[in-house]
């Protein structure tokens, strides 16, 4: 059974505090790693995707790494604003169609 | 462009009742995904069409789930005799031609499904 773990479950930071958390997921079969945010009452939303071992990708104050060799990926925010709070899901892609979610890591920034 | 939507966006039903969900997704899009999310959890691959064809369903839970697409655009996702464990938040995405692994999906707001 391929597991992708996200940790923490949650996360409270103030505005302006920078942050991180960590998909980790199958070294074997890697195709790709993507990276969503899903605020409240809307659409998840791509931010990424990664699929070179080493890949680092950068959208305003949101970047990610990753690591497919260990099986790892970390997202980071950079001055974190109350615009921020959502929901961080990472997904791991194998050969095929399925996609393979992580639980995601669930952001509030207080002002 | 319009994104992926999806009707209703709520549905209550009682146990033993048979629901339909609609997706219609991005237009070209030619992959079409289906997922549930149970509460607390990430959302379950169920099935996937490219185009009109059903290319994967084994993430199906039962033979109570049906998902169609019958003229590769809209999709509907049917649930027969419901119960209680088929609570869930359902998500429809699409995503365009290209290797399906590395392609981005952009995803509708869900139809929340509660079975009392």
């Amino acid at each position: 059974i391929l597991n992708v773990e996200q940790s923490p479950q949650s996360l409270h930071v103030q505005e302006g505090d920078s942050t991180n958390f960590t998909c980790s997921f199958p070294s074997s079969n890697f195709y790709a790693l993507h990276w969503y945010r899903w605020e409240t009452a809307k659409s998840p939303e791509a931010l990424f995707v990664m699929t070179l071992n080493g890949d680092e990708k950068k959208k305003g104050r949101i970047s990610a790494t990753l690591n497919t060799k260990e099986g790892y990926s970390y997202l980071y925010i950079k001055g974190s604003q109350p615009e921020d709070s959502a929901t961080y899901l990472c997904a791991f892609k194998t050969g095929g169609f399925k996609t393979i979610f992580g639980a995601g890591t669930r952001l509030f920034v207080k002002a | 462009g319009a994104g992926v939507s999806q009707s209703p966006r709520y549905k209550v039903a009682k146990r033993g009742q048979d629901v339909a969900l609609r997706c219609d997704p991005i237009s070209g899009h030619v992959s079409l995904f289906w997922y549930q999310q149970a509460l607390g959890q990430g959302p379950e691959f169920l099935t996937y069409f490219q185009n009109e064809a059903q290319l994967d369903k084994s993430g199906l839970p039962s033979d109570r789930f049906f998902a169609e697409r019958p003229e590769g655009s809209v999709s509907t996702l049917k649930i027969q005799r419901t119960q209680q464990e088929d609570s869930a938040v359902y998500l429809c995405a699409s995503s365009s031609a290209g290797l399906v692994e590395y392609n981005e999906q952009f995803f509708g707001p869900g139809t929340r499904l509660t079975v009392l």
